[in-house]
């Protein structure tokens, strides 16, 4: 079972750059969410989706754009990389939007912008 | 608004001993609970959670939780540790209401020491 997939899974960018990250899922689920995980900060959430073609903001959106143009897949953009966005980045899914759901997570991309 | 607080960033113990890692929460009804663990370099992965019923939760790799609402706590429990538990762990709460999107604690880091 792969579960939740991201790629890649390290990433060195320049101050400027842009990139995106695959996330992609293969249960079936509808719901996606994109965290960041900083040292000392827990996961913080940045985008997430409800389904296929919805996208809504989380608590930390700034910096960054998502898309969901088919179900399993989830991306996560950075138009204009900046140091502050050095972090590991974290996708996850859930099959309904239910609080008693957990979440299967992936294992992450680190990030470094220079 | 829904918060969760882990005490301790750092915990030691020694291979054999027991644990407890506490997790303290503040949300206004019956929340939903969960642990997560992330071993190094790798994704969160569910723990145990709670929603209803028994306090007690039985969770995977031998780990346990008890909801006590008087002390709005969800302490993880564990009596032997194995030098394999060694990772960061998570508490979450999840609401009923709004988007169902859990919080998260900043995570206690666990130390095993032969």
């Amino acid at each position: 079972n792969a579960g939740v997939t991201q790629t890649p899974k390290f990433r060195v960018l320049k101050t400027g750059q842009s990139m995106t990250l695959l996330c992609a899922q293969d249960m079936n689920h509808e719901y996606m969410y994109w965290y960041r995980q900083d040292p000392g900060m827990g996961l913080r959430l940045i985008h997430y989706s409800v389904g296929e073609g919805t996208t809504a903001k989380g608590e930390v959106p700034d910096g960054y754009n998502v898309s969901r143009l088919k179900k399993q897949n989830f991306l996560l953009g950075l138009e204009s990389a900046a140091p502050s966005q050095t972090s590991v980045y974290f996708c996850a899914s859930r099959p309904e939007n239910l609080p008693s759901y957990g979440y299967t997570f992936g294992s992450g991309t680190r990030l470094t912008v220079v | 608004a829904q918060s969760v607080t882990q005490p301790d960033i750092h915990i030691t113990v020694s291979e054999g001993a027991s644990l407890e890692l506490r997790c303290n929460y503040s949300y206004g009804a019956t929340p939903y609970l969960f642990w997560y663990v992330q071993s190094p370099g790798q994704g969160l992965q569910l723990l145990l959670k709670y929603f209803s019923g028994d306090t007690l939760v039985q969770g995977i790799k031998g780990f346990e939780a008890e909801f006590k609402r008087s002390q709005s706590s969800f302490n993880l429990r564990k009596p032997s540790v194995h030098w394999s538990d060694a990772a960061e762990y998570f508490c979450a709460v999840g609401s009923s209401g709004g988007s169902y999107i859990p919080t998260f604690g900043r995570g206690t880091s666990l130390i095993v020491h032969p």
